[in-house]
């Protein structure tokens, strides 16, 4: 089945400075890649998402790249501030039978510095 | 509000006990999918159906049960409770089939056992 790795597991960095976190994936079939925002106790909140069939995603301060041939993705924050401190979870799925279900990273706790 | 509703929010039990957890998709999703995230941890695959049959399975364990009902909702089934069992479990839907795999999560049930 889909493994995916995710580092950092935690990142702290100034206000206003950038934020980086990467995944690879292990399974060629995957084809949809979403990040997941988590502040405590709360629900995973969808905040931005790639297919296969493109390279690099932008929403204002957040953008996502894909690299297909080296099973690898990032999220790419800008611009951070506080409200951005939160767990960042990427996630790979596929769209065949059996396949659609996320398989989730193990996290990355972002904390911003005022 | 992402539009799947879970009930209930919280739920404290005795060990040894049974409980049921309930997910509302949203209107329009068949696919229904159950993660399990314990402490400071990442999101655990459970189970997913799609239009009311079984479609993938991860960890569950067999103590764990679930089914999708003709009106969409789902209920997960947890017996023989342990200690260990203590986490949010959430709900997540989706259009599922090949449309896309596009999940938004419930506001998950925190379980505790005591």
């Amino acid at each position: 089945g889909e493994n995916v790795e995710q580092h950092p597991s935690t990142l702290s960095v100034q206000e206003g400075d950038s934020a980086v976190i990467k995944c690879t994936y292990s399974d060629s079939a995957s084809n949809y890649f979403p990040w997941y925002k988590q502040e405590l106790g709360k629900r995973p909140q969808l905040i931005i998402d790639i297919r296969s069939n493109v390279g690099e995603k932008k929403d204002q301060r957040i953008a996502v790249t894909l690299n297909k041939t080296a099973k690898h993705f990032s999220l790419h924050i800008t611009e951070t501030q506080p409200e951005d401190s939160a767990v960042y979870f990427c996630a790979a799925s596929g769209s065949d039978f059996g396949n659609e279900k996320l398989t989730f990273g193990t996290g990355t706790r972002l904390t911003i510095i005022p | 509000d992402s539009g799947v509703t879970q009930t209930p929010k919280h739920l404290i039990t005795a060990t040894g006990q049974r409980v049921t957890l309930r997910c509302s998709p949203r209107s329009g999703d068949l696919s229904v999918y159950w993660y399990q995230q314990s402490l400071d941890q990442g999101l655990q695959f459970l189970i997913q159906y799609y239009n009311g049959e079984e479609r993938a399975k991860g960890n569950i364990l067999e103590r764990f049960s679930a089914q999708q009902f003709p009106d969409l909702h789902s209920e997960l089934n947890l017996s023989s409770l342990e200690l260990g069992d203590s986490a949010l479990y959430f709900c997540a839907s989706s259009v599922g089939g090949t449309y896309g795999t596009e999940a938004f999560f419930g506001q998950g049930t925190r379980l505790t056992v005591v």
